[in-house]
């Protein structure tokens, strides 16, 4: 059984580093072709997709997010981190994280996400 | 970056009916491998987004045969024949074929 779960601060304040870890089980992020990715979405708007970090460590990144972004893995512990640098209001959001698969491209099990305030 | 428009924002529907989203790509989806990988996913009212449909047409394992997903290139549907209450939600494509990876706006299928 996959499950996915998402920690993080709950609020900060503009400027700080936020960082978020995603605790998962029932895969390994160790497997051929496997991933985890981030994604997050302001209250009551859609979804953007933030960061993937794969099985042999390749990581891509959504570069709206100029450079503020790094995502990074524990293969061990199975966890994934991200963290993102200099937040603003506009980071407010619920984040997620969700397992992936090179074969499909597609988010197949996916966290119950953590709501994130930034503010001062 | 690629653009995923769907249409339409919102789909009123009565229970049984059948709906259709369609699901619009500024560019082609097709992989230089030869796959698109176009997917689609709902989300239900205070639930985190659920995979639907990945590369174009395959139903992800306990999706009900009523969601039906389709298209070729930049041109993408997504059928859902008979539509139950557990159907309603927003519905989201989203490509992986390109980097950055897109959403589409979504669309909420709601009851007339």
């Amino acid at each position: 059984q996959v499950t996915l779960k998402e920690s993080g601060p709950g609020i900060l304040q503009p400027s700080q580093t936020l960082s978020l870890t995603c605790t998962f089980s029932g895969f390994s992020l160790s497997t051929y072709g496997m991933g985890v990715g981030w994604i997050r979405q302001p209250s009551g708007k859609g979804l953007e997709w933030l960061a993937n970090i794969w099985w042999d460590d390749d990581k891509y990144y959504n570069p709206s997010l100029k450079n503020r972004l790094t995502i990074s893995k524990d293969t061990s512990n199975n966890q994934a981190f991200l963290k993102i640098t200099n937040v603003d209001t506009a980071d407010t959001a619920t984040y997620y994280c969700a397992r992936t698969r090179q074969t499909t491209g597609a988010f197949d099990y996916w966290g119950q996400g953590v709501m994130v305030t930034v503010s001062s | 970056d690629v653009v995923l428009t769907q249409t339409p924002v919102a789909q009123p529907v009565t229970l049984g009916d059948q709906a259709s989203i369609s699901c619009r790509s500024s560019q082609s989806l097709v992989h230089s491998n030869g796959n698109t990988y176009l997917e689609w996913y709902l989300q239900k009212p205070g639930q985190s987004p659920q995979l639907l449909i990945y590369k174009v047409s395959n139903r992800f394992s306990g999706v009900p045969d009523r969601f039906i997903g389709s298209g070729s290139g930049s041109d993408f549907t997504l059928k859902i024949s008979r539509v139950e209450p557990e159907d309603l939600g927003v519905y989201y494509c989203f490509q992986a074929t390109h980097d950055p990876r897109t959403f589409g706006g979504g669309t909420k299928l709601e009851l007339k």
